[in-house]
């Protein structure tokens, strides 16, 4: 399965600033998702990345928050705007593969995002 | 819609069993079972499509209900590697295929 790096690992920032996290895959991909992990929550899709297109947002994330680039195959940022404290969160980067006849996950490490 | 995982955690010791629930309202196509180890990515477990199905690896193994609405994992033996937090993602019929995530257990194995 693709390897998947992200930068930074972890991040303190300032309320009101922005960040931009990296995701690296080691082969290309059609699709990348962005996943919100918030302190002992659940996976939650924040939105798809396809390359060459705008990113398909999931209810309650938008662009302007939370916009996404993905300028090729094996490269996508996510950027997170105007940060609050609510903002806290591991923010994690996925790509699909086929198992078993069903398309599954691989995750990167996630960055571990601290807004003060 | 998020499927409901029971329980929320389970502590163990080695050696003993433990069983891990995902139940949705509505049919599902598919159920997602993964786990976390803490700091660490989520890792793929393994994957159900069909009613009645059951499989498993190792000493985890996991089965998917005939109405499709219920998936349990079952941890027999527990090693101290099989703390983490164990998600279960579901699919339904005519939704997308990206699995939506349950809340999650934690599970803590200790010597």
């Amino acid at each position: 399965s693709a390897v998947i790096s992200q930068k930074p690992s972890r991040d303190i920032c300032q309320r009101g600033t922005s960040l931009t996290i990296q995701c690296q895959v080691d082969s290309q991909v059609t699709m990348m998702f962005w996943y919100r992990q918030q302190p002992g929550q659940s996976l939650t899709l924040i939105a798809t990345a396809n390359q060459g297109s705008e990113a398909t947002y999931e209810s309650g994330f938008v662009i302007d928050k939370f916009p996404i680039s993905r300028p090729n195959l094996t490269f996508s940022t996510l950027t997170v705007s105007n940060m609050s404290p609510e903002d806290s969160s591991i923010y994690l980067c996925s790509v699909d593969r086929l198992s078993s006849g069903a398309n599954v996950l691989t995750f990167g490490a996630g960055s571990r995002l601290t807004v003060l | 819609q998020q499927p409901v995982q029971s329980p929320q955690a389970v502590i163990l010791r080695e050696g003993e069993d433990a069983v891990i629930n995902c139940s949705s309202s509505k049919a599902l196509y598919s159920v997602h079972w993964y786990r976390q180890k803490h700091g660490e990515a989520p890792v793929f477990l393994m994957i159900l499509l069909k009613g009645g199905e059951q499989k498993g690896h190792d000493k985890i193994s996991a089965s998917f209900n005939e109405k499709k609405q219920q998936s349990s994992l079952y941890l027999t033996a527990s090693q101290l590697s099989y703390s983490g937090t164990y998600f279960c993602g579901t699919e339904t019929s005519g939704g997308s295929y990206i699995p939506t995530f349950g809340r999650g257990t934690s599970l803590i194995v200790h010597p």
